[in-house]
């Protein structure tokens, strides 16, 4: 089955520039989703489709997906971006939704 | 207001079976395909089965095939799973999810809150 690779954590300072990796094999062939998770929260969707936003998520949240590496980009973090994040993509061949094992984001 | 609602968790021993049940309101039922998802402690997100919007297609994960089955009721609003041969790698909090519309392959733009389902003797 297709599988996603996340790195478990990335720390950023707040007001700086959070770059999370969600790696696949040609992964730029498919759409790449990711959710946000607080803790004790369910996720809830940030970008969708790798580059969109749902309503009410701010602008500093962007994704991009080329090659082998989907990224979701938090612009002038904040210590309330403190979650964990989540990639999903299709698996054609499974005909299912994977999910990438999450990256956790601690704001210094 | 969108909301969906799990029950039906709780404590079984292995090789027991449970159902869980999600109500679904505030939005159109059978606009939707719907998914299972579950989170096991620590761990990351796993697809576990989704249905279509008219319950004739449903697609389980490898680890729950010929276990678990998925069923909807579009007249009542509600999403079931029921879970035979219960394992301990099952232990999770079990999310009801949507997807965005009728597209098999959309992504997912709600979630429940979950219920746990705690297999252990």
């Amino acid at each position: 089955s297709y599988v996603l690779t996340q790195p478990p954590s990335v720390s950023v300072a707040p007001g700086q520039t959070a770059r999370m990796t969600c790696g696949g094999d040609n992964i730029g062939s498919k759409t790449v989703h990711w959710y946000q998770q607080k803790p004790g929260q369910a996720p809830a969707l940030v970008v969708y489709d790798d580059v969109s936003r749902p309503s009410g998520i701010p602008e500093r949240f962007s994704g991009s997906n080329s090659g082998n590496t989907a990224t979701l980009t938090i612009s002038r973090v904040e210590a309330g971006d403190e979650a964990d994040y989540h990639c999903q993509a299709w698996d054609s061949r499974g005909d299912h939704p994977v999910f990438g094992g999450g990256t956790k984001l601690t704001v210094l | 207001e969108v909301q969906l609602v799990e029950s039906g968790g709780g404590l079984v021993q292995p090789g027991r079976s449970l159902r869980l049940s999600c109500a679904a309101s505030g939005f159109t039922f059978d606009d939707h395909v719907m998914h299972w998802v579950r989170q096991a402690p620590g761990k990351g997100l796993e697809w576990v089965s989704g249905i279509s919007w008219d319950g004739r297609i449903v697609n389980y994960a490898d680890s729950v095939k010929g276990r678990f089955t998925m069923s909807r009721d579009n007249a009542k609003n509600s999403l079931y799973l029921q879970m035979n041969s219960l394992r301990a790698e099952d232990t999770a909090l079990y999310y009801c999810v949507r997807a965005y519309s009728t597209s098999w392959s959309g992504y997912s733009d709600f979630w429940g809150q979950g219920t746990r389902v705690t297999v252990s003797s």
